[in-house]
C-alpha cells in the first residue's frame, strides 16, 4: 500500500541553522499539508499547498518558513533560522483531492539546542 | 475556528476490558479521523469517518454529525493499545484540527 515518507526521522540542529525536512507524497496525491506537534500537546496545521502554491496557512507559519515542491515527488519544509521552540515532531500529510482522508507520514522530530 | 474537544484526558485501564472514547465538535465537519499515536510519535491512521459507523477488528467508530460527536469503541484492549488517540475534524474552510487527545494506558 503506498504511504507517505518522510527524512530525516529525527534532525538535531544548532539554533540560528537552517532546516529542510522532506517529504515524498503518495504519488498521485495533489494536496499537501504540514502540521507541527510541541512535545505533549496537540499536532497543529501549519500550511497547505497545491497547484504549487500555498493554499492556506496557519498563524505559526510565518516568514521563517516556507514549503517548496521542487520536483515531481519532493515536498519540503524549510525553517530558515531555528529557535528553541522549533522543536516539535513535523508531520506532512496528502490527498488526491481537497476532500477526504489526509495520509500522514511518520514524522520527523526535530530537536533544536 | 472549529473547536474540538476529547474526553477523557485520561483512561487506565485493566488488560481486556472495554473502553470508549469521545471527540465533541463545534460546528459542522467534512472530514473526521481517528489517530493512535505509538510510543515513537507516529500517527496511525484508525478512521477517515465523516458520518456513520465503521470497524475494524476490535476498534469501531461512530460519528453522529447532526449532534456532533464520534465515538471510538476499543474492545478487549490489549497493552500494545496503549498510546495517546486524536480526534481530527476538517471543517469547511478545509482547516483540520486537532483534539488535544485522550491517553491511554492498558495494564496487563
Amino acid at each position: 500500500e503506498p504511504e507517505v515518507t518522510q527524512t530525516p526521522s529525527h534532525q538535531v540542529t544548532q539554533m540560528g541553522q537552517e532546516v529542510i525536512l522532506r517529504c515524498v507524497p503518495i504519488s498521485n496525491h495533489l494536496y499537501f499539508y504540514w502540521y507541527r506537534q510541541i512535545l505533549g500537546q496537540k499536532v497543529e496545521f501549519l500550511v497547505s499547498f497545491y497547484n504549487n502554491e500555498i493554499s492556506e496557512k496557519s498563524e505559526i507559519f510565518d516568514d521563517q518558513f516556507s514549503v517548496e515542491r521542487p520536483d515531481g515527488s519532493n515536498f519540503t519544509l524549510k525553517i530558515r533560522s531555528t529557535k528553541l521552540e522549533d522543536s516539535a515532531m513535523y508531520f506532512c500529510a496528502s490527498r488526491p483531492t481537497g476532500l477526504g482522508e489526509q495520509y500522514f507520514g511518520p514524522g520527523t522530530r526535530l530537536t533544536v539546542t | 475556528g472549529i473547536q474540538v474537544e476529547q474526553s477523557p484526558p485520561d483512561l487506565i485501564l485493566q488488560e481486556g476490558a472495554n473502553s470508549t472514547l469521545r471527540c465533541n465538535f463545534s460546528d459542522s465537519v467534512n472530514n473526521l479521523q481517528w489517530f493512535h499515536q505509538n510510543p515513537w510519535g507516529q500517527l496511525i491512521n484508525l478512521f477517515y469517518i465523516p458520518s456513520g459507523t465503521k470497524q475494524n477488528g476490535r476498534l469501531s467508530a461512530t460519528t453522529v454529525v447532526t449532534e456532533r460527536y464520534s465515538l471510538l469503541y476499543i474492545s478487549s484492549s490489549q497493552t500494545t493499545d496503549s498510546g495517546v488517540y486524536f480526534c481530527a475534524v476538517e471543517d469547511y474552510n478545509n482547516d483540520m484540527r486537532f483534539g488535544a487527545g485522550t491517553r491511554l494506558t492498558v495494564k496487563p
